[in-house]
């Protein structure tokens, strides 16, 4: 069974430090790789995305990195925020899904940023 | 007004009672989802419909139905709810022509079986 693991379950940073969430895959089938934020209360959202043929995508203070060889990516939040409090989902699209939905979700982090 | 809306958004039922939960979209998406999500374990597809004819089990598809009444509502049904699924429901849409296929959750449908 295709399986996303990630890591640590949860995560305490002080506000301007840096948050880094971490998740691996078992097996090479997934062409998409995004992350969501949920707030509490609320469904989560895309906040980026990557695909397999690209190392880094940056967007603001966050940036993920990829490492196909490795099976791994991380999300990087860099001058963390009090704002940037919640949880924090990596996920996985297998290959051959085309365009759908059909995500595998990491098990989630919760971040909280100490003011 | 939210552009993914689900009913109830909270419900407590008793083990064996049918329960069912209600979406719709105003984002005009053929394609809806429902996601269930637990603590520790991420978010899980129950199910997902293409069009109103096109329904598809998911990961974790047994104890539930659905039913896709039309473009913009999609409802999950228990028909005999057990206390394990206790858990936080989400339903979502998508759209194939946007970067990726961008996955819209609603706020999410916490049902307690007790």
């Amino acid at each position: 069974q295709q399986q996303v693991k990630q890591s640590p379950q949860s995560l305490i940073v002080q506000k301007g430090g840096i948050s880094i969430i971490n998740c691996a895959y078992e097996n090479t089938a997934f062409d998409y790789f995004p992350w969501y934020q949920q707030f509490p209360g609320k469904g989560p959202a895309l906040l980026i995305a990557i695909r397999p043929d690209v190392s880094e995508k940056k967007e603001g203070r966050f940036t993920i990195s990829f490492n196909k060889s490795a099976k791994q990516f991380s999300l990087h939040i860099m001058d963390s925020q009090p704002g940037d409090s919640a949880t924090y989902f990596c996920a996985a699209r297998p290959l051959g899904s085309g365009n759908t939905g059909k995500l595998i979700f990491g098990q989630g982090t919760t971040l909280q940023v100490k003011p | 007004d939210a552009d993914v809306t689900q009913t109830p958004r909270n419900r407590i039922t008793k083990t064996g009672k049918r329960i069912m939960l209600e979406c719709s979209q105003t984002k005009g998406h053929d394609r809806m989802y429902w996601y269930r999500q637990d603590p520790g374990l991420g978010l899980r597809l129950i199910y997902y419909s293409f069009d109103v004819k096109d329904i598809n089990k998911g990961e974790i598809s047994d104890g539930y139905s659905v039913s896709r009444q039309a473009q913009a509502k999609f409802s999950l049904s228990l028909e005999s709810a057990i206390p394990n699924q206790t858990a936080l429901y989400f339903c979502a849409t998508s759209d194939p022509a946007s970067s990726g296929n961008t996955i819209y959750f609603g706020e999410g449908s916490w049902l307690t079986v007790v």
